[in-house]
């Protein structure tokens, strides 16, 4: 069974940092592309970062660019996002999502933890 | 970026009724296009992609429909379980994919 869980969040001050973690089981981690996505309180899912199966290749939001890093560890089945210069509006519940079934949907998720700027 | 408008943003219907969501996208996106349904305090999960397939296990009172700017989400008879934010989602900018505003779905 495919699982994702997601660690590393809390509370931090504006001009912050933080290292989320996602550990990963149930399926050949090494094969697939991963992504972030958050949820801010009341609001849509917003895509945030994502990177291929071999790590070569990453993108973000524009929300994002220049200060959050995504990276992976396909020897531990672990996804990371490193967020620095935080600001209030990165107060979000954030999500590792994999597309397993395919790269054009979302069939797994994280159960997502809760970062706030504040 | 790809904008996708949700109508309506929250409905109230009776258990067994038909309920209808929209999605329109900012510009072409063939079909492109997943749904997903989201309960409080969990991950959204996803139950219909590129437009009308239903992903394996989602019960068949839910359908999706249309292409290019136009989509249609629906639940064929309303049950309980049902309550929960629908959220339409466009690909065709892989990987930056967005979402809609999402519809919350209310018992009468």
């Amino acid at each position: 069974e495919v699982q994702l869980m997601e660690s590393g969040g809390g509370l931090v001050q504006p001009g912050g940092s933080l290292r989320l973690s996602c550990a990963a089981s149930g399926f050949t981690f090494r094969n697939y592309g991963v992504n972030w996505v958050r949820q801010a309180p009341g609001k849509g899912p917003e895509w945030v970062s994502a990177i291929t199966s071999s790590g070569g290749r990453s993108d973000y939001a524009d929300s994002v660019k220049g200060r959050f890093t995504i990276s992976r560890d396909n020897s531990k089945n672990t996804l990371f996002l490193q967020m620095d210069s935080l600001r209030v509006e990165d107060t979000a519940v954030y999500y590792c999502v994999v597309g397993y079934g395919s790269g054009t949907y979302y069939d797994y998720w994280g159960q997502g933890t809760l970062v706030i700027v504040s | 970026d790809i904008q996708m408008t949700q109508s309506p943003s929250s409905l109230s219907a009776s258990v067994g009724d038909r309920v209808t969501i929209t999605c329109q996208a900012s510009q072409d996106i063939s079909n492109y296009l997943n749904w997903y349904q989201q309960k409080p305090g969990r991950a959204p999960k996803l139950l219909i992609f590129d437009a009308s397939n239903l992903e394996r296990g989602v019960p068949s009172r839910f359908s999706g429909s249309g292409s290019a700017t136009d989509f249609t989400f629906t639940i064929s008879s309303l049950q309980p379980e049902d309550i929960a934010t629908y959220y339409c989602q466009q690909y065709d900018s892989l990987p930056q994919v967005t979402f809609g505003g999402g519809t919350k779905v209310e018992i009468k």
